[in-house]
């Protein structure tokens, strides 16, 4: 039972380049997040779905889109990576929304 | 903007001693309050959670006081220790796919 895992670890871009962030969860769980993690700023929402099939924006889509492959993968794609994205990338999944479990994370650097 | 405030941004304090963090926020349809601590390089892991309906919630040395009327919460960490330094967000359950809303988060260090 690995949880929710991330892939992948680290990553480095250029301005303009694209890529997807992947996640997976075994709990079995309905709703899905994807969270950026700045100094001084705690955790920001960027997309979420609450079931499969289904997805929505968080505080903070903007450069971002989502697919909910199935129950257990969700992806982040940046369609072209800027600056402002570099951030720590963090998944999490959760069965009703209130213990939501976090991945190890996704460390990008876009230069 | 920032649903939930977080205080103080760092803490330090020696072993043996309580810690204690704060958060207020203001909307009252929030309906679960989990508080995470997080090690360098690692993922947030779920510390202790409350709901408004319970005033404190004590795991080991870990305690949750929560005030509804002052739409306050904080986390108390008694006999800290070295292994406890960490940052610790808290967060409140509510809104958009019912996401957490995260304060900006408290980095503790526990000095010998």
């Amino acid at each position: 039972n690995a949880g929710v895992t991330q892939t992948p670890k680290f990553q480095v871009l250029k301005t303009g380049q694209s890529m997807t962030l992947q996640c997976a969860q075994d709990m079995n769980h309905n709703s899905m997040y994807w969270y950026r993690q700045d100094p001084g700023m705690g955790l920001r929402l960027i997309y979420y779905s609450a079931s499969e099939g289904t997805t929505d924006k968080g505080e903070v889509p903007n450069g971002y889109n989502v697919s909910r492959l199935n129950k257990r993968e969700f992806s982040l794609r940046l369609e072209s990576a800027a600056p402002s994205q570099t951030s720590v990338y963090f998944c999490a999944s959760s069965e009703s929304g209130y213990e939501q479990y976090f991945g190890p994370g996704t460390r990008l650097t876009v230069t | 903007q920032q649903q939930v405030k977080q205080s103080p941004q760092s803490l330090i304090v020696q072993k043996g001693g309580i810690s204690i963090i704060n958060c207020a926020y203001e909307n009252t349809a929030f309906d679960y309050f989990p508080w995470y601590q997080q090690f360098p390089g690692k993922g947030p892991a779920l510390l202790i959670a409350i709901r408004p309906d319970v005033s404190e919630k004590k795991e080991g040395r870990f305690t949750i006081s929560f005030n509804k009327s002052a739409k306050q919460f904080s986390l108390h960490i008694m006999d800290s220790q070295p292994g406890d330094s960490a940052t610790y967000f808290c967060a409140a359950r509510g809104g958009s796919g019912y996401a957490l809303n995260f304060g900006k988060g408290t980095s503790l260090l526990v000095t010998p």
